[in-house]
């Protein structure tokens, strides 16, 4: 069965503290790995998308890795801005379907 | 910028009612999606649809219905809405590389 496991759930970091958030995944025909921010009360906005293994992506702060089990999402120095929950999903070669994991709540503190 | 807009942010239903939920998207996209979001359950797929008139299951269907009859327009419609339907609904809009989505609809059943 096709799965996706983020963790940890919740994490707490002071500003400017490093730290990266893990998604392992399980499925059959990988077409593409998702990074997404979600605030409260609002819809996922997209941040990144990796297709193979070894590839890597950033946007200010934030840096996506990807292996064959596994991608990380590392936070360089973060700003309490960057507090919201963050989602990964992949993308399931045969149907297309998006599944999600049930993502990391960040919280990072002044 | 790619637009998906969802009719409503916030509504509240009885039970036994009918309820449509509308999504609209502007960039001419095939593929469109429908999700719930409960805590600590992340993102569940209910229905998808890759063009005009087509749709398949998601996840979890039981209780919703959809329809797609204009590329840009793609309904979720619970039939007789149940509390157990009171959650926050995302409509997604898929290109190749990414899915952007609305800012979601919360609504609550009574």
């Amino acid at each position: 069965e096709d799965q996706v496991t983020q963790s940890p759930e919740a994490l707490r970091l002071q500003e400017g503290e490093s730290s990266s958030l893990n998604c392992s995944y399980t499925v059959s025909g990988l077409r593409g790995l998702f990074w997404y921010r979600q605030d409260p009360g609002k819809g996922p906005e997209f941040l990144f998308t990796l297709y193979s293994a070894g590839e890597e992506k950033e946007k200010e702060r934030l840096k996506a890795t990807l292996t064959k089990k596994e991608s990380f999402l590392h936070i360089t120095a973060p700003k309490p801005e960057d507090s919201a929950t963050y989602l990964c999903a992949v993308r399931e070669r045969n149907t297309d379907k998006l599944i999600f994991g049930t993502g990391t709540r960040l919280q990072v503190f002044p | 910028d790619v637009k998906v807009t969802q009719s409503s942010r916030y509504l509240v239903k009885r039970t036994g009612e009918k309820v449509f939920l509308e999504c609209v998207q502007d960039m001419d996209h095939e593929n469109m999606f429908w999700y719930r979001q409960d805590p600590g359950l992340g993102l569940r797929l209910i229905y998808f649809s890759y063009d005009v008139k087509m749709k398949e299951k998601g996840d979890i269907p039981e209780g919703y219905s959809v329809s797609r009859e204009k590329k840009e327009r793609f309904s979720l419609i619970l039939e007789s809405a149940s509390t157990n339907q009171t959650s926050m609904y995302l409509c997604a809009s898929w290109a190749n590389t990414e899915a952007f989505f609305g800012q979601g609809t919360r609504l609550t059943v009574v």
